[in-house]
This record gives C-alpha cells, structure tokens and sequence, in this order.
C-alpha cells in the first residue's frame, strides 16, 4: 500500500527567505507524485508533478520539486517567499494501476512573517 | 468557466437528514473522484468513477452512494447523516494521464 508522510505540521518563514517542504513516500513500483496546494477557504491547486524523466521539475508560482528515489524523497522548494504563499501544502503520491487513487500526506500549514 | 464545480458550497443540515453533493466537470475527463478532508485536514479517497463505472471504492459505509449519469458528473448522496460526517468533501477530475483537478470543496456541517 502506498503512503505518505509529511514530517513538518507547521512551518514558519519569513519573507523572501527560501522554503523547503519535505515529503518522503512509500510506494512499490515508480510513483506519480504531486504537490497540491490549498489557501484557506479554497480547493487544491496542482503546483507540480513527476512522472519521470528529469528529477527536478519546475511548477507554478516558482516552486520546484526533486524526486530522490534513493531517500523516497519529493521535496519542495521555492528560493524566495512571498505573503501570498502562506497555505497549506499537501504531497500526494498517484498509483496508476489503483486506478490513479491519490494518497496526500497530512499536510504542512505555512506561515509567513511580514 | 469553473472546471469542476460542486454544489453546494456550504451544507448545514441535522442528524439523521439525507443529503446530496453535486460535482460537474466540463473539462471532458473520463475519471471522477470523492474525496474527504476531515477537520484535521486529513485527505481521503472515497469513489472513483471511470466512464460511469465504479472503480475505487474506499472503507466507507453504505451510507454513501456514488451516483455518475454521465462521465461529467459524479454525485455523492448520504443517508442518515451522523456528526462524524461533518467534513470537507472534494470533487475532483482526472484524464487518462493521472493529473487530478479539484473543485472548490462542499463544507458539511451536521449538528
């Protein structure tokens, strides 16, 4: 069975200083994997996905992810903070051949100080 | 033009009322999803849905139903609603490449 674990419930930044969001899954075969972020009030929004090829993926609103399968590692990333980023972030992992179910990890609250 | 879209935004409703959640999709996906994100923030799959046809279905209890008319549409009826029920609920769309697109989310309150 797939999961997905996100250590850090909450994490404070301030603005423009670099973010770090870490995600570790488990999973049998090659993951699909996401990050999905979600404003307050608001639905999910795809930031970025991996499904293969180049290890590092570029998504929207300058966040970037690297898959590290040897850590079983999709860590996200984005250099320079803005306000707006405050939200809560959830990494997913997709299993095709269970019919694409998606399993989030708990979730990590961002803040970010003026 | 919303991608996929659920009704109603906001459900306060008493125990032991049924109730039902809409979610349309007009981006022409074959693949709908239920998902449930309870008040810790937890997200779960509930239902999937392939071209009307069941084809995940989670530990729920039976007191959810699933109802697709048609692949753009993916309804979810609860029957005799109990305060653990009280909930997020998230609809969300996928083609065959497994991006998953969600909607806005349906906030169920049951008191």
């Amino acid at each position: 069975a797939q999961s997905v674990t996100q250590p850090d419930i909450h994490i404070t930044v301030s603005e423009g200083a670099s973010l770090e969001l870490r995600c570790n899954y488990s999973y049998g075969a090659t993951p699909y994997l996401f990050w999905y972020v979600q404003s307050p009030g608001q639905g999910l929004q795809l930031l970025l996905k991996y499904f293969s090829g180049d290890t590092l993926v570029q998504g929207i609103k300058g966040f970037e992810a690297e898959f590290k399968r040897s850590q079983s590692s999709f860590n996200l990333r984005k250099p320079s903070v803005h306000w707006s980023d405050a939200a809560e972030y959830f990494c997913a992992v997709g299993a095709k051949a269970a019919g694409n179910k998606l399993t989030f990890g708990g979730g990590t609250r961002v803040l970010v100080k003026p | 033009d919303t991608a996929v879209s659920q009704t109603p935004k906001y459900l306060v409703t008493q125990m032991g009322n049924d109730k039902s959640i809409k979610c349309e999709q007009n981006l022409g996906h074959d693949t709908m999803y239920w998902y449930k994100q309870d008040s810790k923030k937890f997200l779960k799959i509930m239902f999937s849905y392939n071209n009307k046809e069941l084809i995940i279905n989670e530990t729920v209890p039976n007191r959810f139903s699933p109802k697709s008319p048609d692949k753009a549409h993916l309804n979810l009826h609860i029957n005799s609603l109990e305060l653990g029920d009280s909930a997020v609920y998230f609809c969300a769309s996928s083609p065959t490449s497994g991006i998953q697109y969600f909607g806005a989310g349906t906030r169920l309150s049951v008191l």
